[in-house]
């Protein structure tokens, strides 16, 4: 069965430095994998996604991920990240039709 | 385009009460889902909907939550009697024929006192 771990519940980090947040995944077949973001008192919005072909993924608000099938990971990173960007960060895997999530990682980025 | 739309945005309800909550999917989406997230954890499917008919319903947590999509429009998700464990934050989403353009609410903020 396919599962979503988010190897960290909360990450503090000063304005335009860079961040990476975790991401591993377990799968038994190809799957598809997705970062949300949801900022403050909003709905989830999609990041970025990994259905095939490059393993690179350019997401919105410059973030970009990874995925490492070797590793089973799907690392969401930021080269310098602004005070905009404090929001919650899930990575899902999609199983069927619908997803599943990780616990979520809170980015605070401080000035 | 209208994005998918849920209602109420909060709900502060006591213990044994009754509940509804809607969600409005992009117009023309079949598909139709159901998610919570409690106190910190992570974000759980309770169901799909294929138009009108309930596709997958695994999730729901027991019988006091009842889901319904008439006509295959909107949905209203229905909790009687509340209970203090159901707080937490539902979120709907909606995808089209081909599971294209999966998109989610804001969310209800359910609190249960």
């Amino acid at each position: 069965a396919q599962s979503v771990t988010q190897l960290d519940s909360q990450v503090p980090v000063f304005e335009e430095a860079p961040v990476e947040l975790r991401c591993n995944y377990s799968s038994s077949v190809s799957v598809y994998l997705f970062w949300y973001v949801q900022y403050p008192n909003q709905g989830l919005q999609l990041l970025l996604k990994y259905l095939s072909g490059s393993t690179l993924v350019k997401g919105i608000n410059g973030f970009e991920a990874e995925f490492n099938k070797s590793q089973t990971s799907f690392h969401l990173r930021k080269p310098s990240v602004h005070i905009s960007d404090t929001a919650e960060y899930f990575c899902a895997v999609s199983v069927l039709w619908r997803r599943r999530f990780g616990a979520g990682t809170r980015l605070t980025v401080k000035p | 385009e209208a994005g998918v739309t849920q209602f109420p945005s909060h709900s502060v309800i006591e213990k044994g009460q009754t509940v509804t909550l809607r969600c409005d999917p992009i117009s023309g989406h079949d598909n139709l889902y159901w998610y919570r997230r409690v106190m910190g954890k992570e974000i759980k499917f309770l169901l799909h909907f294929v138009k009108e008919s309930k596709q997958d319903e695994s999730g729901m947590p027991n019988n006091r939550f009842l889901a319904e999509r008439t006509g295959g429009t909107y949905s209203t998700l229905k909790v009687q009697p509340a209970e203090l464990e159901d707080s937490g934050v539902y979120f709907c989403a909606s995808s089209d024929q081909f599971n294209y353009g999966y998109t989610f609410g804001s969310g209800t903020r359910l609190t249960v006192v």
